[in-house]
Parts: structure tokens; sequence; C-alpha cells
């Protein structure tokens, strides 16, 4: 199993992001990708996740309105969006598996990288 | 929304052994799942289902969740665990992490 996440970002407020994750090694359709964020210094936080099969998304409130997660099933890749930067919105951003999607209560078993995602004027 | 309370340090001496809690609400009706994350790294799972190792965790490493608390426990502490550790569980469509707790080998 394998996450590959695209390269480092730099980003002016108000502009928007998008972050890649690449994935091989499993059936993709099976699983759920989820997206995490990690500002520097600080703890995980969940920003939303996708059906990599039906193509449903859940996003966290605080995200909501900025954030859209989408997936390319025929690349097995996932990407996340983000609009409207902010300086806060600085931090690495790990894409991560759960699942399979019929099982409740999984974990994230296997992460990206990250991808350090730096929003300056 | 749910919150998952960890304390934000743990210092323990090589060979000793490290207990790391994660309190919510009737946590013991969730199940919790336990990352170990090394400085410039991604999360890794330790324990998954409140007690179940990985394939390639070592057994030092155990789980278990009861009433409002969760618990990590690393056993033989040696310095290769310092880390940052963070619970996790699902709330509803959701998924909650705890602050993390950095453990410290002294």
């Amino acid at each position: 199993v394998l996450l590959v996440q695209s390269g480092a970002e730099v980003k002016k407020p108000g502009t928007s992001v998008r972050v890649s994750c690449r994935t091989s090694g499993f059936t993709f359709n099976s699983y759920a990708l989820h997206w995490v964020r990690q500002a520097r210094g600080q703890g995980l936080e969940w920003v939303g996740w996708i059906n990599a099969g039906t193509g449903h998304t859940k996003y966290s409130q605080k995200f909501l309105g900025r954030v859209t997660i989408t997936r390319a099933a025929s690349a097995t890749t996932v990407f996340l969006d983000l609009a409207d930067l902010r300086p806060e919105d600085t931090g690495v951003y790990f894409c991560a598996r759960e699942g399979p999607v019929e099982t409740s209560s999984s974990s994230f078993d296997f992460w990206g990288h990250g991808t350090l995602v730096t929003v300056s004027s | 929304s749910y919150v998952l309370t960890q304390p934000p340090s743990v210092s323990v001496a090589p060979g000793q052994t490290a207990t790391f809690t994660c309190g919510g609400d009737n946590i013991a009706g969730k199940t919790v799942h336990w990352y170990q994350q090394k400085p410039g790294q991604a999360p890794l799972l330790v324990v998954y289902d409140d007690s179940v190792r990985p394939s390639g965790i070592p057994d030092r490493f155990s789980g278990s969740n009861s009433g409002n608390t969760a618990t990590l426990t690393v056993s033989g502490v040696d310095d290769g665990d310092e880390a940052d550790y963070y619970c996790q569980v699902w709330e509803i469509n959701d998924r909650v992490f705890g602050g993390g707790t950095r453990l410290t080998v002294l």
C-alpha cells in the first residue's frame, strides 16, 4: 500500500490550493480516504473524507464552504481543494486510508508522507 | 462535538512503563485508535479497535478502554519511543483526534 502526495505549495492569502494523493497497492473503490491537517507544532486535525467507491464526501464543520475532496477513480487518486486560504491554513496536509468502507469505526492504517502548504503574503 | 482530552506530556526513564490517557464522555462506548508520530514523519497506527496491535508493532504496546478513559501503555520504553501519541475515535460521520501527548524518555 502506498499513498504518494504532491509537493509543497506556497500560496497567497485568498487563493486556492490543490493537493493530490496517488494511491496504489489496494482496491481503491473499497476504501475511504481522509485528509488530516497539522499546523506547525500542533496536533492532528481532521479535515474530511471521501468514499473512494461512491464519491460521497463529509467535511469537518470548520472547513465547510472552503474545502472540496474529489477522486479520480481511474487514477486511484484523491484531491483536496482548499479555497480562500488564510495564513492559519499553513501546515502539513496528510492523506490517510481508512476502511474498508463497509466496516464501521475503522482506523487510519496507511498515511501519505504529507504536503506542506504555506500561506503567506 | 465530541472532545478527547490528552495530557500534553509524559516523561519516563528508559525501561519503565509509559501510560497515555485519552478522556472522553463514555468513551468506552466508542472504538479508540492510537497513533505514534515522530518529528517530521507521518503518524503510525500502533493500536486499533481499543487494544489490537497492527502487524509489526511490538507487544510492548497495549491498549484498553473503560468508562470515560482509554489508555495506551508502552512498557520497556526506549529512546525510539520518543514521539507524540494521539488517540482518535469516530463521532457519527466525523473523526476526532485528541490533542496528543508528547513522550519524553529521560
